[in-house]
C-alpha cells in the first residue's frame, strides 16, 4: 500500500518570496511521484512528475521538485511566487501497478500568495 | 485535440434520486479513471476502466455506485439513491494504455450537490 502526507494544509507567502510545499510518501515498492495544481472550481493540472532519472525535476510555471529516496520526500519549490500561483497543490504517488496513471493523492496544500 | 470533457459541470439531485456523470476521454485515450473529492479533502481513487472492462474498482463504494465505459460513447459514473454524503466533486481522468510515459489528464469535474 502507498500513502502520501502533505504536512501543511495552508501556506501563506508574500509575493516574490520563495516557497516550499512539503510532501512525504510511503511505499513498499518503486514509486512514481507527481505534483498537481488545482485552481478554484477547476480540474487538476500536472505541474511535474518523477518517473526515473534525475532526482531534480523541473515543471511548468517555474516550479521544481526533488526526489529524495532516503527521506521519502518530494518537496515542491519555487524561488519567487506570483499572485497567480494562489491555488491548491496536490502531491501524488503511484506504484506503477496497472500503469503510472493510477495515483494516490495527498490531502492538498493551499498556497495563498499575499500581495 | 479537446481535453477530457465532463458533463454536467454542476448537478443537483434530491435525496433518493439517481445521478449520472459523464466523461469523454481525450482522443486516442483508452483508459479512464474516476476520483472523488469530498469537501476539504484530497482526491480518492474510485475506479479504473478500459473500454468495456473494469480494471480496478477497489475504491468504489459497495452499494449504489457503478461505472461503465462502453465501446461507443462516454464513460458513465452512476450513483443510485443519492444521499447527502455523496455531495462532492467527481473528477475523471484519461490516459493512453498503461506504461506509456504519459500521465493521466483530468477533466474539470462534476460538482454534485444532494439536497
Amino acid at each position: 500500500a502507498q500513502s502520501v502526507t502533505q504536512l501543511d494544509s495552508q501556506v501563506p507567502v508574500f509575493e516574490e518570496a520563495p516557497v516550499e510545499l512539503r510532501c512525504n510518501y510511503s511505499s513498499s515498492v518503486s514509486v512514481y511521484l507527481f505534483w498537481y495544481v488545482q485552481y478554484p472550481n477547476q480540474g487538476l493540472q500536472l505541474l511535474l512528475k518523477y518517473l526515473s532519472g534525475s532526482t531534480l525535476v523541473k515543471g511548468i510555471n517555474g516550479f521544481e521538485a526533488e526526489f529524495n529516496k532516503s527521506q521519502t520526500s518530494f518537496h515542491l519549490r519555487k524561488p519567487s511566487v506570483h499572485i497567480s500561483d494562489t491555488a491548491e497543490y496536490f502531491c501524488a504517488v503511484s506504484d506503477g501497478s496497472g500503469g503510472y496513471q493510477k495515483v494516490t493523492f495527498g490531502t492538498g496544500t493551499k498556497l495563498q500568495v499575499i500581495p | 485535440n479537446a481535453g477530457v470533457m465532463q458533463n454536467p459541470r454542476h448537478l443537483v439531485r434530491r435525496r433518493g434520486q439517481e445521478a449520472r456523470l459523464r466523461c469523454s476521454p481525450m482522443k486516442g485515450h483508452s483508459h479512464v479513471y474516476w476520483y472523488r473529492q469530498l469537501p476539504e479533502e484530497g482526491l480518492k481513487f474510485m475506479v479504473y476502466l478500459q473500454k468495456e472492462n473494469i480494471i480496478d474498482e477497489s475504491g468504489m463504494p459497495k452499494e449504489r455506485f457503478s461505472a461503465e465505459f462502453p465501446k461507443e460513447g462516454p464513460s458513465i459514473l452512476r450513483i443510485q439513491q443519492v444521499v447527502r454524503g455523496d455531495s462532492a466533486a467527481y473528477f475523471c481522468a484519461s490516459s493512453p494504455p498503461p506504461y506509456s510515459d504519459t500521465e493521466a489528464f483530468f477533466g474539470q469535474g462534476t460538482r454534485l450537490t444532494v439536497v
